[in-house]
């Protein structure tokens, strides 16, 4: 089975402080991790996955095997970063592709 | 085009009508998914389908009837729908089946009288 855990489901930051959106997971094989974001009235969108090792809009996130996460981060956060983050774990299964959703944590970036 | 394309956007409906939602792409995506997201919670997969067969049905109830006629078109049939299925309805796509990342459609807003 895989899982995806989120511990926080709302993140309050000044503008300027740094950020960081915890995700752990589990699952048995060789895990690709994304971290998905959702701005308010848009839709679902990629922000990065961890095989690219890219910094976007100036987040990073590493994989961790050791620790099973895969955490985000940012060092100064903007008010444009206020959304939901869903971290998502895809597996193979019977030759589909499964992305198992973390319960996902709003982040609030404060003027 | 670089979108997915779902209609309607909101859909009111009796639980003894019949309906569907219908997701277009054409990107030249082989893979395509739906999803169900109720309020404040993560999406939750129900169907996936891989070179229009159906690869994976996460134990959805038959009232949920998925169809692909096309590579680029996927539907979701509607019946006897019980209040409960209220919710938004994701459709996503990606180039292949293997790990790939998804790309999302706005959704179609769901609600049962």
């Amino acid at each position: 089975a895989q899982r995806v855990t989120q511990p926080e489901k709302l993140l309050s930051v000044f503008k300027g402080a740094p950020v960081e959106l915890k995700c752990n997971y589990s699952y048995s094989g060789s895990p690709e991790l994304f971290w998905y974001v959702q701005y308010s009235r848009q839709r679902l969108q990629l922000l990065l996955r961890h095989i690219s090792r890219e910094s976007i809009k100036g987040f990073t996130a590493d994989l961790n095997k050791g620790e099973t996460s895969f955490h985000l981060k940012k060092p100064f956060a903007q008010e444009e970063d206020s959304a939901m983050y869903y971290c998502a774990l895809s597996g193979s299964r019977n030759a589909g592709n499964m992305l198992t959703f973390g319960g996902g944590t709003r982040l609030m970036v404060k003027p | 085009d670089t979108e997915v394309t779902q209609t309607p956007k909101h859909l009111v409906m009796g639980m003894t009508n019949k309906k569907s939602l219908k997701c277009e792409q054409h990107m030249g995506h082989r893979a395509m998914y739906w999803y169900k997201q109720k309020a404040k919670k993560p999406p939750e997969l129900m169907f996936v389908y891989s070179y229009e067969k159906l690869s994976i049905n996460e134990s959805v109830p038959s009232r949920f009837s998925p169809e692909c006629p096309n590579s680029s078109l996927l539907n979701l049939h509607l019946h006897a729908l019980q209040p409960e299925d209220s919710a938004l309805y994701l459709c996503a796509s990606s180039q292949y089946t293997g790990i790939q990342p998804q790309h999302f459609g706005d959704g179609t807003r769901l609600s049962i009288l």
